[in-house]
């Protein structure tokens, strides 16, 4: 059974410029959730999408987006970077919406963005 | 604001040893209680899930949890150095389904 998938695993941007990172749950998986993982802040719940709608939103700016299509997959874009950015940014998948369905997230292996 | 509270550490203890880590939250309508582990630059990994209170046991790993008191633990027995990681407890309120994460305790066990 193929695990929650994430792509890119690195990637360095510019500040100003726009990234689109990708999730591909866990077969089945309709909800998932997006974290941003920094070593001051720890994992901070950015948002979370089931059945192709965004069913709860972090406090983040309205820079950061996301969207999940027909297949559960969902990708979340960020605009005008800046260096605050830099982080580990998670993708999490459950069977239904949130975290409690299966008692618990299955964490893919992460995005690492560096904004220089 | 809700919150969850733990010890950044590190906490080492030797090969062996029972480590103890702790987890204190601020959100009295708290139902739910997970324990992820992440090692270094891997992601996070469910490793425990408890709801009642008392404890909860899965081979070494113990869960423990208060209400009264507000606080879950997770005790590990035996600690070997492959459990040396950040330990992140998180706390999901009742009607909520986006849990609150701690800050998470690195733990290091030496041989």
């Amino acid at each position: 059974k193929a695990g929650v998938t994430q792509t890119p695993r690195y990637l360095i941007k510019t500040r100003g410029q726009q990234v689109t990172l990708s999730c591909s749950p866990i077969s089945g998986h309709r909800s998932v959730s997006w974290y941003q993982q920094t070593p001051g802040q720890g994992l901070q719940f950015l948002f979370e999408y089931f059945s192709e709608t965004q069913r709860n939103k972090g406090n983040f700016p309205g820079r950061f987006s996301g969207r999940q299509f027909s297949n559960s997959r969902s990708e979340m874009n960020v605009s005008t970077l800046e260096l605050g950015d830099s982080a580990l940014y998670l993708c999490a998948s459950s069977l239904g919406q949130g975290a409690l369905a299966n008692y618990g997230y299955t964490f893919g292996s992460g995005t690492r963005l560096t904004v220089v | 604001q809700k919150e969850v509270e733990q010890n950044s550490g590190p906490l080492s203890v030797p090969e062996g040893a029972i480590a103890s880590l702790n987890c204190t939250y601020s959100d009295r309508g708290s139902q739910s209680f997970f324990w992820y582990r992440q090692y270094s630059g891997k992601s996070p990994e469910l490793i425990m899930f408890i709801y009642s209170n008392g404890d909860k046991e899965d081979g070494r790993f113990t869960a423990q949890l208060n209400k009264a008191s507000q606080y879950v633990s997770l005790l590990i027995r035996d600690s070997q150095p492959s459990d040396s990681a950040t330990y992140l407890c998180a706390s999901l309120s009742g009607g909520s389904y986006i849990p609150t994460f701690g800050r998470g305790t690195s733990l290091i066990v030496h041989p």
